[in-house]
């Protein structure tokens, strides 16, 4: 069965610090998916990444960086110099194929971040 | 519109009324899912849509809950006698179907209900 694990609530950093947002699954398929989305305080939910099994390459975009470790069945998302505009609630995903190509993605409860200025 | 659309944004009902929720994707996007969030809780899936079937009804709650799309584009979620339970906000997200694996799914803003 699909399990994503979040387990900080919250968070709150100072504005410029660093700070890394764990993410935690389970799956007993060898193909699926893993993803980051970002609810800011409107309420709507804003991709931010999609990864597949196959590729462990960390990434990096602008103050946003992934850290994906099959050994140990986590993908966690860093942001460098955190700024206001980062306080939103950010959700792991993970999705496993399906005959019908595509399948719905399984949420964590999600983390809170609060950026102080 | 460009984005995926939901009505009404906003819903106050009252306990054992039906509610209607619905859902316009994104034009071209085969793919429809329900999402529920409760106030604290993460992401809880109901049901998903490719065209018009629904392969995966497993996250429905209960038989009081029911979906259904039509040519393709607009679903409505349907909430027949309402509990106090079931206010969350309900979200709506659409994705191109892309072979295997889920591409990106667009959200919706959501319908916020209450039951009062």
């Amino acid at each position: 069965a699909q399990k994503v694990t979040q387990a900080q609530t919250e968070i709150s950093v100072v504005e410029k610090e660093d700070v890394t947002l764990d993410c935690v699954y389970e799956t007993r398929d060898t193909t699926y998916y893993l993803f980051w989305y970002k609810q800011p305080p409107s309420g709507e939910l804003v991709f931010l990444i999609r990864r597949n099994s196959f590729d462990e390459q960390n990434e990096i975009s602008g103050r946003y960086s992934w850290n994906f470790q099959k050994s140990t069945s986590s993908f966690n998302f860093t942001i460098t110099a955190s700024q206001v505009v980062d306080s939103a609630v950010y959700f792991c995903a993970l999705s496993e194929p399906w005959n019908s190509g595509n399948t719905p993605l399984v949420f964590g409860k999600g983390t809170r971040l609060s950026v102080i200025a | 519109g460009a984005g995926v659309s939901q009505s009404p944004s906003n819903k106050v009902t009252e306990k054992g009324k039906d509610v209607e929720l619905r859902c316009d994707p994104i034009s071209g996007h085969t793919a429809l899912y329900w999402y529920r969030q409760s106030l604290g809780q993460g992401l809880e899936f109901l049901i998903y849509f490719q065209g018009n079937s629904a392969p995966d009804k497993s996250g429905l709650p209960s038989d009081r809950f029911s979906a259904e799309r039509t040519g393709g584009s607009v679903s409505t979620l349907t909430i027949q006698r309402t509990q106090q339970e079931d206010s969350a906000v309900y979200l709506c997200a659409s994705s191109l179907a892309q072979g295997l694996g889920t591409g990106e799914l667009f959200f919706g803003e959501g319908s916020r209900l209450t039951v009062l």
